[in-house]
């Protein structure tokens, strides 16, 4: 069974630019979440959608949206960048009909912003 | 809320020495609690898991207790190999906070020859 697929693994980005992140969740997982690493915030989650609908949002400006496709797969992206959006960025998968449950994460997507 | 506190690292131990990583949460549901742990420059993989009290989750020679009394989920190992370097995030996700996680803010553990 493939894993959680992110795309593409680095970006290099200028400030003021937007970026799309791609994830390709576990096959039959329905849920796709998003966090962001840094060293200073550790890991913060951003939002997760199931089965096209954002079911809930972490604490970020409106610059960082995203959305799911009918293949459950996900896009995040993030306009206007600043210095600060500097970070991995990790799509967790979910099969979605049970709480509670581990997630998969992918190999994560690293962005810098310059 | 929904938290979790885990040990300050950097953490050096050599060849063969006991692990202890602690971790402590805070949450308002029934938590189902986890211990993920990352290599450098990839993602996150789940080490073990406990889904209620008293429960212990293992994997390769790791152990954690899901201990409701002191809201503890430590983890332990009773003797480490170089191979177990790595950052260890202990995470809780709940029945009222649908799938979003709540991570502690990582424990490095180096492991010298």
């Amino acid at each position: 069974k493939a894993g959680v697929t992110q795309t593409p693994r680095y970006l290099i980005k200028t400030r003021g630019q937007q970026v799309t992140l791609s994830c390709s969740p576990i096959s039959g997982h329905r849920s796709v979440s998003w966090y962001q690493q840094t060293p200073g915030q550790g890991l913060q989650f951003l939002f997760e959608y199931f089965s096209e609908t954002q079911r809930n949002k972490g604490n970020f400006p409106g610059r960082f949206s995203g959305r799911q496709f009918s293949n459950s797969r996900s896009e995040m992206n993030v306009s206007t960048l600043e210095l600060g959006d500097s970070a991995l960025y990790l799509c967790a998968s979910i099969p979605g009909g049970v709480m509670n449950t581990e997630a998969f994460f992918g190999q994560g997507t690293r962005l810098t912003v310059v | 809320g929904n938290s979790v506190t885990q040990m300050e690292g950097p953490v050096t131990l050599s060849e063969e020495a006991f692990l202890t990583i602690n971790c402590t949460y805070t949450a308002t549901g029934y938590p189902s609690l986890f211990w993920y742990v990352q290599y450098p420059g990839e993602g996150l993989q789940l080490l073990l898991k406990a889904t209620k009290a008293d429960d212990k989750g293992s994997n390769k020679g790791f152990e954690a207790t899901y201990r409701k009394e002191t809201t503890s989920f430590h983890l332990e190992k009773g003797s480490v190999q170089v191979s177990d370097s790595a950052v260890y995030f202990c995470a809780l996700t709940s029945w009222n906070t649908g799938n979003q996680f709540y991570f502690g803010t990582g424990t490095s553990l180096t492991v010298i020859p």
